[in-house]
C-alpha cells in the first residue's frame, strides 16, 4: 500500500488560507487520495477525494499534482473550528483506509 | 440519515477482564471497519468486514481480540482478557463498499485498563 508524509504540525492565522500538503510519492494509478480530519474526542470526518483532477466542495479543495505524487488541501478561510489533525490517505482498490500520523493544524486568532 | 453508533463511549476495567464493544454501521452500508487508536497517533486498521466476512484481520492479535458481524450489520469487537497496552480508543466505521466512496467513523469508545 502507499504510503504519506505529512508535515506533523502547521499554524495557520483565522482567515487565511490553510494549505496542507501531503507527499505520496509511491501511488499507483488506480489509487485514490484522500482527507479526513479529526477534531478532538471525535471521530475522524471525510473531507474530500480525488483521483486525478482537482476536487472542489463546501468544506476545502484538493490539488494533485499531475504526476499525483504529492497534493494539497485547502481550507480557503480558516476558522478556529478548523483545528484538528488532518491525515492524507492513499486508499487503494482494497478498500482499505490507512492513516499515518497526519498533520495538527491550529487556527490562531 | 444516522451516522455510526458505537457503544459504549467510555469503558473502565481492570486488566484481566473481558471487554466488549458494539457497533452498529450505516444502513446498506457492506463494509465495516474496526480501527485502535493510541494516544497521539494515527487510528490502526485492526479488521476489515464485507459484508459478514473478515477480509483483513491481519494487525488484529487474535490471542486476546476477536471480532464478529453476524448477518453482515451490526458488530462486536472483544478482548479476552485485557492488557494495560490495551488502553485506547476503538473506532468503528462503516462505507457503501468497493469504489470512490468514503468511510464514516462513529464517535469510538475510549478504554481504560487499569
Amino acid at each position: 500500500d502507499a504510503k504519506t508524509t505529512q508535515p506533523p504540525s502547521m499554524d495557520c492565522a483565522e482567515g487565511r488560507a490553510a494549505n496542507l500538503p501531503c507527499n505520496h510519492s509511491t501511488i499507483s494509478g488506480n489509487e485514490y487520495v484522500y482527507w479526513y480530519r479529526q477534531i478532538h474526542s471525535q471521530g475522524p470526518q471525510y473531507i474530500i477525494h480525488g483521483l486525478k483532477n482537482n476536487e472542489t466542495n463546501e468544506m476545502a479543495s484538493l490539488i494533485i499534482t499531475e504526476d499525483r505524487k504529492s497534493s494539497t488541501l485547502i481550507l480557503p478561510h480558516a476558522t478556529l473550528r478548523d483545528t484538528a489533525v488532518y491525515y492524507c490517505i492513499v486508499r487503494g482498490t482494497g478498500n482499505q483506509f490507512y492513516f499515518g500520523t497526519g498533520t495538527s493544524l491550529t487556527v490562531i486568532p | 440519515e444516522a451516522g455510526v453508533v458505537q457503544s459504549p463511549r467510555y469503558k473502565i476495567i481492570e486488566k484481566k477482564q473481558p471487554v466488549a464493544f458494539w457497533c452498529n454501521p450505516i444502513s446498506g452500508h457492506n463494509t465495516l471497519y474496526w480501527y485502535r487508536q493510541n494516544l497521539g497517533q494515527g487510528p490502526e486498521l485492526l479488521i476489515r468486514y464485507e459484508n459478514e466476512e473478515a477480509v483483513d484481520d491481519s494487525q488484529l492479535p487474535k490471542d486476546r481480540f476477536s471480532a464478529e458481524r453476524l448477518k453482515g450489520v451490526d458488530s462486536t469487537l472483544k478482548i479476552q482478557p485485557a492488557e494495560l497496552g490495551d488502553s485506547a480508543v476503538y473506532l468503528c466505521a462503516s462505507s457503501r463498499g468497493q469504489g470512490a466512496t468514503e468511510a464514516f467513523f462513529g464517535q469510538g469508545t475510549r478504554l481504560t485498563v487499569v
